[in-house]
């Protein structure tokens, strides 16, 4: 049982250049999550997921896009890497009911924007 | 709005030694309180939520809604507890989990 899996481990991207985070889970959750962890910042939210189909803004959106055109993937876009970006980036799912909110996380993505 | 505060970035102790990790939080609904840890080269995982009301190695968290509080206790401090902890905190009428700055513990021997 994999759980929450994140690809790639460790990327560095130019100004300007733009990527894609992939994030997959095999436990059927509904809730999914980006997070990125800076130094002194801890864990800020960046988009989430209630389910296929329906995404909404965390708290540091700008300079990132979501998609959910299935249960099991939620990819991070960003359109034009800045520096500012240069973060690990954890996604994080959940099961809705008794057991929501209690998050599986991925093993994270360290990007560096140079 | 939802906030989590966790004023302490660094915690030092001595193995043996009572730990006292803190955390204050300001939600307007009913909230739920997590306490989630990251050991050196390993994923972050749940230790413990307040509706279990349970202990995890030694570690137990009791929520104060008059003091807006859930720190994160253990009689007696492990190495094997170095880590670091966030706490977070969610609620009944709300999709989002916030997390706070973290807390580093570093149980010396």
């Amino acid at each position: 049982n994999a759980g929450v899996t994140q690809t790639p481990k460790f990327q560095v991207l130019k100004t300007g250049q733009s990527m894609t985070l992939q994030c997959a889970q095999d436990m059927n959750h509904e809730y999914m999550s980006w997070y990125r962890q800076d130094p002194g910042m801890g864990l800020r939210l960046i988009h989430y997921s209630v389910g296929a189909g329906i995404t909404d803004q965390g708290e540091v959106p700008n300079g990132y896009n979501v998609s959910r055109s299935t249960t099991e993937d939620f990819p991070l876009r960003l359109l034009s890497a800045a520096p500012s970006q240069t973060s690990v980036y954890f996604c994080a799912s959940s099961s809705p009911g008794p057991a929501s909110l209690v998050f599986h996380f991925g093993n994270g993505t360290r990007l560096t924007v140079t | 709005a939802q906030r989590v505060t966790q004023p302490e970035k660094l915690l030092s102790v001595f193995k043996g030694a009572p730990v006292e990790l803190k955390c204050n939080y300001s939600y307007s609904g009913s909230p739920e309180l997590f306490w989630y840890v990251q050991y050196s080269r390993q994923r972050l995982q749940l230790l413990l939520r307040h509706i279990s009301r349970e202990s995890i190695k030694g570690f137990t968290a009791d929520l104060n809604k008059g003091e807006t509080s859930f720190h994160l206790k253990k009689p007696f401090a492990q190495e094997e507890d170095s880590a670091m902890y966030y706490c977070a905190l969610g609620g009944y009428n709300t999709d989002k989990l916030i997390f706070g700055t973290g807390t580093r513990l570093q149980v010396f021997p």
